[in-house]
């Protein structure tokens, strides 16, 4: 069975602090990508990153990075230097190309950044 | 603004109604999909269609259905409404290609009450 679990259910931190939040998913499917969305307090979704099963290549955007590790089936996202503008939920993602194209969300992570 | 509309914003209803939801994609997009937020369930992926044909399948109701028009954009519809239908409908679209990684780009979602 796929699975995406987030088990960081909140965090707070206080603006200017690295935080990460953790993502760990299940599949036996070789071939999958791994998504990262923000739903800021106005409600809509933004995507932030897509990785496929055969980068491990850690990725950079500004203050934030993707630490993707396969052997232990992760994909983490760290904020570097929050800001109080990082305050969303943020949902790691699961996408199963074969097959069905299941698309399997965890429970997201609420994140708040105090000023 | 992603480009991608949905209207309603908000609809009212009461239990054993149907109702539609529209989503017109991004210029281009050929892909629209649809999902629902609700406290009980999180994010669920509902459907994919593609260029007027279903793609993918995800936890559908059966008393749900959608249908992708050829000017391309999408109708939601759900009938014999239930209060634990109360949800929040996203729709979105993506490009062709890296069939399962696409990027998605989100509408501002419809906010569904049942009473």
């Amino acid at each position: 069975a796929q699975k995406v679990t987030q088990a960081q259910t909140e965090i707070s931190v206080v603006e200017k602090e690295d935080v990460t939040l953790d993502c760990v998913y299940e599949t036996r499917d070789t071939t999958y990508y791994l998504f990262w969305y923000k739903q800021p307090p106005s409600g809509e979704l933004v995507f932030l990153i897509r990785r496929n099963s055969f980068d491990e290549q850690n990725e950079i955007s500004g203050r934030y990075s993707w630490n993707f590790q396969k052997s232990t089936s992760s994909f983490n996202f760290t904020i570097t230097a929050s800001q109080v503008v990082d305050s969303a939920v943020y949902f790691c993602a699961l996408r199963l190309p074969s097959g069905t194209y299941k698309y399997i969300f965890g429970t997201g992570t609420r994140l708040k950044v105090l000023a | 603004d992603s480009g991608v509309t949905q209207t309603p914003k908000h609809l009212i209803t009461a239990t054993g109604q149907r109702v539609t939801l529209r989503c017109s994609p991004r210029s281009g997009d050929l892909s629209v999909y649809w999902y629902q937020q609700s406290l009980d369930q999180g994010l669920q992926f509902l459907i994919q269609y593609y260029n007027g044909e279903e793609r993918a399948k995800g936890n559908i109701l059966e008393r749900f259905s959608a249908q992708q028009f050829p000017d391309l954009h999408s109708e939601l519809n759900l009938s014999s409404l239930e209060l634990g239908d109360s949800a929040l409908y996203f729709c979105a679209s993506s490009a062709p290609g890296l069939a399962g990684g696409e990027t998605q780009y989100f509408g501002p979602g419809t906010r569904l009450l049942v009473l």
